[in-house]
């Protein structure tokens, strides 16, 4: 069974620029996640899609940023305009119906410049 | 979600067991403790979870507190692929969780 896969590995963009990850959950899994670590931070939680409807966004950091997960399979997560402060590493998680266990991606290291 | 205390850093030999300690005095009665790490730059992995009673599983031990207020993750024999970021987590538990990370505890194995 293929884990969760995250694209691109490595970004680097220029600041104003826009940038899409893309987040491939485990097949199955309705719940998919979105975290971020910026430099030196805590890992921290963005936003929660069960299937194709947001059940949780509170940590998003403002409106640059847009997720989506259209059909309920693969997710996106767009940074338009993207500033130096959006530098970090952003991963995905997934975990199917009444599981515990999120299942993370390897992550997508943003660059900002 | 309750907040987790634990040490920033802990060292252990290759072959012994690392007995990782977590303070969550103001967890709630439906939260779990979770523990996931992170090694190096991967993505986290999920290591175990409990409620109340002990659990194992074929990667560690979690022990928590008859009053829930602490818990100590166990890895049996620890080995070198063992040294990570080690987090304790609390978090609502089931899919409708969303996991809050700590600074966690950096775990060393030494030859």
């Amino acid at each position: 069974e293929a884990g969760v896969t995250q694209f691109p590995s490595h970004s680097v963009i220029e600041k104003g620029q826009t940038v899409t990850l893309r987040c491939d959950p485990i097949s199955g899994h309705d719940n998919l996640y979105w975290y971020r670590r910026v430099m030196g931070k805590e890992i921290k939680f963005l936003l929660h899609f069960v299937k194709e409807s947001k059940q949780d966004e509170s940590g998003m950091p403002n409106n640059r940023f847009l997720a989506e997960r259209t059909g309920g399979t693969y997710s996106t997560l767009k940074v338009q305009p993207a500033e130096l402060e959006d530098s970090g590493v952003y991963f995905c998680a997934s975990t199917s119906a009444g599981a515990y266990e999120q299942y993370f991606g390897p992550g997508t290291r943003l660059t900002v410049t | 979600d309750a907040k987790t205390t634990q040490p920033p850093s802990m060292d252990c030999a290759e072959g012994r067991a690392a007995n990782l300690p977590c303070n969550h005095s103001t967890i709630s009665g439906n939260e779990y403790v979770y523990w996931y790490r992170q090694i190096h730059s991967q993505g986290p992995q999920y290591i175990i979870h409990g409620l109340k009673n002990n659990e194992t599983n074929e990667m560690a031990s979690l022990i928590i507190t008859e009053d829930r207020k602490s818990s100590t993750l166990i890895l049996p024999h620890a080995t070198l692929r063992d040294t990570a970021v080690y987090y304790c987590i609390v978090s609502i538990g089931t899919s409708y969780g969303k996991l809050t990370f700590g600074q966690g505890t950096i775990l060393t194995v030494h030859p």
